[in-house]
């Protein structure tokens, strides 16, 4: 595997339901993020994580749990969500703070997420 | 606070034509990176095309070029000899070349969707 990948790629559940995204680094990067992509809304940063530590949380609902074991994994956990957090959710990651880099970020394929 | 501003939602190109991307962006940083990112329909982000505000010069990447205006605060996206698969969302992104808890995050535009006419 190579780049950025991500599992499941497409998820159906229930409001009641309980479940998990993966998404897994392999360019040796020590940020990771995960966004959330909405018809015709613009790109939503949900979380950022520097070197393991959780270094932004953008106003998120607490229903979306995310979780950084080291810097090469990332997951989102999801708990009694809502018809209207149906959306791609997308993982990034990218070689933060290094002198001289552009830090750009390599994305996942992302997980088409549907609530019923 | 920076912001990116894609004012095209949509925009059309004949195959083989060359078609322009606008993007403006407002910022007090006088170094920062900035990048195109293309988003086929099959979803995956893949970066087409950056570059550092302190370089004079305009990046390329074969086909793709960006006519970047510091002055302006602006920084299109040029497609020449456009294809089928070029055909996609296409967003603009700012990163500030500053150290801080939220120095590796991007701020995108709302996106371009390019259509690419046979």
């Amino acid at each position: 595997e190579t780049g950025v990948t991500q599992t499941p790629r497409h998820l159906v559940m229930g409001m009641t339901n309980k479940k998990s995204l993966k998404c897994e680094q392999h360019l040796g990067h020590n940020a990771m993020y995960w966004y959330k992509q909405s018809a015709k809304k613009p790109l939503e940063l949900m979380f950022v994580y520097n070197f393991k530590e959780q270094t932004e949380n953008n106003s998120v609902p607490s229903r979306f749990s995310p979780e950084c074991p080291n810097s090469s994994h990332l997951f989102l956990h999801l708990h009694t969500l809502q018809p209207e957090d149906s959306a791609l959710y997308l993982c990034a990651s990218s070689q933060a703070r290094a002198a001289g880099s552009y830090g750009e970020q390599f994305f996942g394929p992302g997980t088409r997420l549907t609530v019923l | 606070a920076q912001t990116v501003t894609q004012s095209q939602p949509e925009m059309s190109v004949q195959e083989a034509e060359t078609v322009t991307l606008s993007c403006t962006y407002d910022t007090s940083e006088s170094d920062y990176y900035l990048f195109w990112y293309k988003q086929p329909p099959s979803r995956q982000m893949i970066l087409v095309i950056r570059q550092e505000a302190y370089k004079q010069q305009n990046a390329t990447e074969n086909r793709f070029s960006v006519n970047f205006q510091k002055a302006a605060k602006s920084f299109s996206l040029k497609i020449s000899d456009s294809q089928l698969g070029d055909a996609a969302m296409y967003f603009c992104a700012y990163r500030t070349a500053g150290y801080g808890g939220s120095q590796g995050n991007l701020i995108f535009g709302k996106g371009t969707k390019l259509s690419v006419k046979p």
